[in-house]
């Protein structure tokens, strides 16, 4: 199974400022998945980040707001930008290591620690 | 994305009696279902999935059950232990999750 570390784990931050989040997978993966989760609620799917393509996001999510990198397979970021208390969240990048026996979509899920982050 | 909630936000069960965990999806094109679980102050872990050509899959402890005419998923774990004890959601072949999750907690 995948290893996933995050960083940070958490932090706390100024209203207005932007924080980048680091995700390293211990294998090669083609799929990696950036999710927010609130307080008290499951998680949201912010965007789809593939190597050597634009992330796709989810409804309600914008590129200007969470850009996001994937120079290789191994990698990628979140940045959440000019952030304000709304944005205080559990944030966690996790992969799909490999289709399931069932074919594409089917693979299991490897989720981070996660980073939380706490906006003042 | 989906937009239907559990049916429980908590559930309190006595250690050793068996837990049921509902959730309900309206996306009918979900061909896929995946249940996790979430300790705190950890990341979600893989528990059991489940295809939409099946309506029932067991695993060590677990089963999840499937009714695709009421659109409703469920996960049942045998003998509840203190180790249970966690958040529980499902997460459907798009990676989208239903609900805010259920908090299960184990009664000594």
């Amino acid at each position: 199974s995948a290893v996933i570390s995050q960083k940070p784990s958490r932090d706390i931050c100024q209203r207005g400022t932007s924080l980048t989040i680091q995700c390293q997978v211990d294998s090669q993966v083609t799929m990696m998945f950036w999710y927010r989760q609130q307080p008290g609620q499951s998680l949201t799917l912010i965007a789809t980040a593939n190597q050597g393509s634009e992330a796709t996001y989810e409804s309600g999510f914008v590129i200007d707001k969470f850009p996001i990198s994937r120079p290789n397979l191994t990698f990628s970021t979140l940045t959440v930008s000019n952030m304000s208390p709304e944005d205080s969240s559990i944030y966690l990048c996790s992969v799909e290591e490999r289709p399931g026996t069932g074919g594409a979509n089917t693979g299991e899920l490897f989720f981070g620690e996660g980073s939380r982050l706490t906006v003042l | 994305g989906e937009n239907v909630g559990l049916h429980l936000p908590t559930l309190s069960v006595q250690e050793g009696d068996n837990s049921i965990i509902n959730c309900a999806y309206s996306n009918s094109a979900s061909d896929y279902f995946i249940w996790y679980k979430q300790e705190s102050g950890k990341g979600p872990q893989f528990i059991i999935d489940i295809r939409s050509n099946m309506d029932k899959r067991q695993g060590q402890r677990v089963t999840v059950l499937l009714n695709k005419t009421v659109k409703h998923l469920s996960l049942q774990i045998a003998a509840t232990q203190p180790g249970d004890s966690a958040v529980y959601f499902c997460l459907n072949d798009y990676k989208l999750s239903f609900g805010a999750g259920t908090t299960v907690t184990v009664r000594a």
